[in-house]
C-alpha cells in the first residue's frame, strides 16, 4: 500500500515571506514518482513537477523549489516570496509500480497568502 | 502537450435522474482514465480505473452499479451518475494516462462540479 501524509492542512503567510509545504510517503515500490500538483478555486489540477525515485537532485523552477529526500521520504516544496496569486490547494502525490500506477493525493495544504 | 477534456464544468441535477460526465483526451490516446471524487475541503478520491475495452476496477466502497464507468474508446470514457442523491453532490475529476509521457504520465480534466438537488 501507498501513502502519502500532508501534515499541514491550512498555512497562512503574508505575501514576499517564503513558505514551505511538507510532504511525507510511504510505499513498498523502489521504482515510484512523486507529483506536485496545484489545485486554485476554480478546482481544476495544475501540473507542478514529477520527480522519480532515483532523482535526489533538488529542483528549482522560479520562485519553486523542491526538496526530494529519500533518507526520510520527503518530499517537500518551498515557494520563495510569495504572492496573493500562490493562494491555492497543494497536493502531493505519489505513484508507484506496484500499485497499479494509480496516483495517491495526500490530504493537501491549504495556502493563503495575504496582501 | 496533452490535453484532457472534461464536460460539464458544472452541472445541477433533480434527486433521482442521472447524469453523465464526459472526459476526452484531445491529442493522445488514453488506454487507460482514472475517476476520482473530491468532497469540500477533502483531498481526491480515487474512485475507477478504467482499461479502454474492459469493465472498469472500482474502489472498494464505490457502487459499480451507481457510477456507471464506459471507456468504449482510445479517447472517450463516461461515468454516469445513477438515480443521483444530495449525497452524490461532489467534484468529479477524471485522468487520463498519456503514454507519450510514460507510464507516470498523468493529464487531467479541468472537473465537473454536480449538485444534486
Amino acid at each position: 500500500a501507498q501513502k502519502v501524509t500532508q501534515a499541514q492542512t491550512e498555512i497562512s503567510v503574508v505575501e514576499k515571506e517564503d513558505v514551505t509545504l511538507d510532504c511525507v510517503y510511504e510505499t513498498r515500490d523502489t521504482t515510484y514518482y512523486l507529483f506536485w500538483y496545484k489545485q486554485p478555486p476554480s478546482g481544476e489540477l495544475v501540473f507542478l513537477i514529477r520527480r522519480n525515485s532515483f532523482d535526489e537532485q533538488n529542483e528549482i523552477s522560479g520562485r519553486y523549489s523542491w526538496n526530494f529526500q529519500k533518507s526520510t521520504s520527503s518530499f517537500n516544496f518551498t515557494i520563495t516570496a510569495s504572492q496573493v496569486v500562490d493562494s491555492a490547494v497543494y497536493f502531493c502525490a505519489l505513484s508507484g509500480n506496484n500499485a497499479g500506477n494509480m496516483l495517491t493525493f495526500g490530504g493537501g495544504t491549504r495556502l493563503m497568502v495575504k496582501p | 502537450g496533452a490535453v484532457v477534456s472534461q464536460h460539464p464544468s458544472r452541472v445541477i441535477c433533480k434527486s433521482g435522474t442521472s447524469v453523465k460526465i464526459e472526459c476526452r483526451s484531445l491529442d493522445f490516446q488514453a488506454t487507460t482514465m482514472f475517476w476520482y471524487r473530491q468532497f469540500p475541503k477533502q483531498s481526491l478520491m480515487l474512485m475507477a480505473t478504467s482499461n479502454e475495452g474492459s469493465k472498469a476496477t472500482y474502489e472498494q466502497g464505490v457502487e459499480k452499479d451507481k457510477f456507471l464507468i464506459n471507456h468504449a474508446s482510445l479517447t472517450l470514457s463516461t461515468l454516469t451518475v445513477t438515480s443521483a442523491h444530495p449525497e452524490d453532490s461532489s467534484f468529479y475529476i477524471c485522468s487520463a494516462r498519456d503514454l507519450g509521457q510514460g507510464i507516470y504520465g498523468y493529464t487531467f480534466g479541468s472537473g465537473t462540479r454536480l449538485t444534486v438537488v
